[in-house]
C-alpha cells in the first residue's frame, strides 16, 4: 500500500522568507512519481512539482524545488522568497507503477499563512 | 501545463433532483479520469476512477447508482449525482492524466454542489 504523510498541519512564514514543507512516503512500488500541489481557497488544485523516484537530480521549478532523499523516504518541498499569494493548502501525492492501478495517494495537507 | 475544464463551477439545486458535473481535458487526451471529493479543511477523498469507454471502478464506500459516471471520450467524463440529498453537499473535483505514472495529473477548478 502506498501511504503519505505531511506531519505539518499548519505553517506560518515571514514574507520573502523561505518555508521547507514536509512530506514522507512510503511504497512498494519499485518506480513511482511524487508530486506538490497548491490548493488556493477558490479550490483549484495546481500543480506545483514533480519527482521521479529514478530522477539524480532534485526538481526545480521557479521558487519551488524538490528536497527528495529517496532513502529516507521523503520529499520536501522547499518554497523560496515567500509571496501573500503562497498562502494556501499544499499536497504532496504520490502514484506509483503497481499500486493503485495508476491512481494518486494524497497527503492530509499543510496549510501555508505567508504573514506581510 | 494541461488544462482541465469543470462545468458548472457552482451549482444550488432542491433535495431529489440531479445534477450532471462534465470534466473537459482540453489540450490533451485524458486515458485516465478521476473524480474526487472534497470537505472543508481535508485531503481529497477518491471516488471513482474512469477509463474511456470502459465502466468506472468505484472506491469502496461509494455508491455507483448515485454517483453515476460516463467517460464518453478522450477529453470528456461525467459525474451525476442522482435524486440528491444535502449530505451530498460538496466539493467535487476531477482529474486527468495522459499516460504513465510518470504523468501529471491535472486538476480541474471543482464544482461545489450545494444541496437545499
Amino acid at each position: 500500500a502506498q501511504k503519505i504523510t505531511q506531519t505539518q498541519p499548519g505553517m506560518f512564514v515571514q514574507e520573502k522568507e523561505a518555508v521547507t514543507l514536509d512530506c514522507t512516503y512510503d511504497t512498494s512500488d519499485p518506480s513511482y512519481g511524487l508530486f506538490w500541489y497548491k490548493q488556493p481557497s477558490s479550490g483549484e488544485m495546481i500543480f506545483l512539482i514533480y519527482q521521479g523516484s529514478y530522477d539524480q537530480q532534485n526538481a526545480t521549478e521557479g521558487r519551488y524545488s524538490l528536497n527528495f532523499q529517496k532513502a529516507r523516504k521523503s520529499a520536501n518541498l522547499v518554497i523560496s522568497a515567500s509571496q501573500l499569494g503562497d498562502s494556501a493548502m499544499y499536497f504532496c501525492a504520490m502514484r506509483g507503477t503497481n499500486t493503485n492501478a495508476g491512481k494518486s495517494t494524497f497527503g492530509d495537507g499543510t496549510t501555508l499563512t505567508v504573514k506581510p | 501545463g494541461a488544462v482541465v475544464s469543470q462545468h458548472p463551477s457552482w451549482v444550488i439545486c432542491k433535495s431529489g433532483t440531479s445534477v450532471k458535473i462534465e470534466c473537459r481535458s482540453l489540450d490533451f487526451q485524458a486515458t485516465t479520469m478521476f473524480w474526487y471529493r472534497q470537505f472543508p479543511k481535508q485531503s481529497l477523498m477518491l471516488m471513482a476512477t474512469s477509463n474511456e469507454g470502459s465502466k468506472a471502478t468505484y472506491e469502496q464506500g461509494v455508491e455507483k447508482d448515485k454517483f453515476l459516471i460516463n467517460h464518453a471520450s478522450l477529453t470528456l467524463s461525467t459525474l451525476t449525482v442522482t435524486s440528491a440529498h444535502p449530505e451530498d453537499s460538496s466539493f467535487y473535483i476531477c482529474s486527468a492524466v495522459q499516460g504513465s505514472y510518470t504523468d501529471t495529473q491535472y486538476f480541474g477548478p471543482g464544482t461545489r454542489l450545494t444541496v437545499l
